[in-house]
């Protein structure tokens, strides 16, 4: 297993355009998250899954955003419409099931970065 | 609400010598994990310790060590014979275990250590 891996790593788009991103988490994992880091801040919850099922999101998850998880496996988080604030690192991170340590520790991926221009 | 703080935004340290980055949250709920992860201009997260709140003993991993103190609620990473690898970003987190293990991350210190 390689680990958690996201595609693309860098995207630059225009302002009003759509983008989506794609997670592939480590396979025995049945939770996945995303989070949002800007620059010089720490990572922000955005949304995660347990399986198929999308357990909670976030407040900073508008309308304009929507992730998914088909089959409980690879995730895609999509940004509608995108703004200039929505420029950032997009990380995703997977964890199994257990307890302590086995259920809360999330490994990451390489993240992907978005510049709105 | 719960928070997590680190009140130093950088930090310097000399190679070979110890250094220790500050932490302390603030939840109400008694059952919890803390992180820390190092996080290089590279950008990937990488994980470097754990320490769950029932958690008698403080972590320990290699260089890197968890001053848990619960009472206070801090959540210190002390890392021994810095090396100028660890020059990085530093993130403290937790999550609660009910509340489906996403994290709450605190600001960040960078961490730079000189030869």
């Amino acid at each position: 297993d390689t680990g958690v891996s996201q595609d693309p790593r860098h995207k630059i788009t225009k302002r009003g355009q759509n983008v989506t991103f794609r997670c592939d988490p480590i396979s025995e994992h049945n939770r996945l998250y995303w989070y949002r880091q800007t620059l010089g801040q720490g990572p922000e919850f955005l949304t995660y899954f347990q399986n198929e099922a999308q357990l909670e999101k976030s407040r900073l998850l508008s309308d304009r955003f929507s992730a998914e998880r088909p089959k409980g496996s690879f995730s895609t988080l999509e940004i509608q419409r995108t703004e200039q604030g929505d420029s950032a690192m997009y990380l995703c991170a997977s964890s199994g099931a257990g307890l302590g340590r086995g259920l809360n520790e999330q490994f990451f991926g390489p993240g992907t970065r978005l510049t709105v221009l | 609400a719960q928070k997590i703080t680190q009140t130093q935004p950088g930090m310097f340290v000399q190679e070979k010598e110890a250094v220790t980055l500050d932490c302390t949250y603030d939840t109400s709920d008694p059952s919890y994990g803390l992180f820390w992860y190092k996080q290089p201009s590279s950008g990937e997260m990488i994980f470097l310790i754990y320490q769950g709140s029932y958690d008698q003993q403080n972590a320990t991993e290699g260089r890197y060590s968890l001053n848990f103190q619960k009472a206070r609620k801090s959540a210190n990473l002390v890392i021994s014979a810095s090396q100028l690898g660890d020059s990085a970003m530093y993130f403290c987190a937790f999550s609660i275990y009910n509340q489906g293990g996403k994290l709450i991350f605190g600001q960040g210190t960078e961490l730079s250590v000189k030869p």
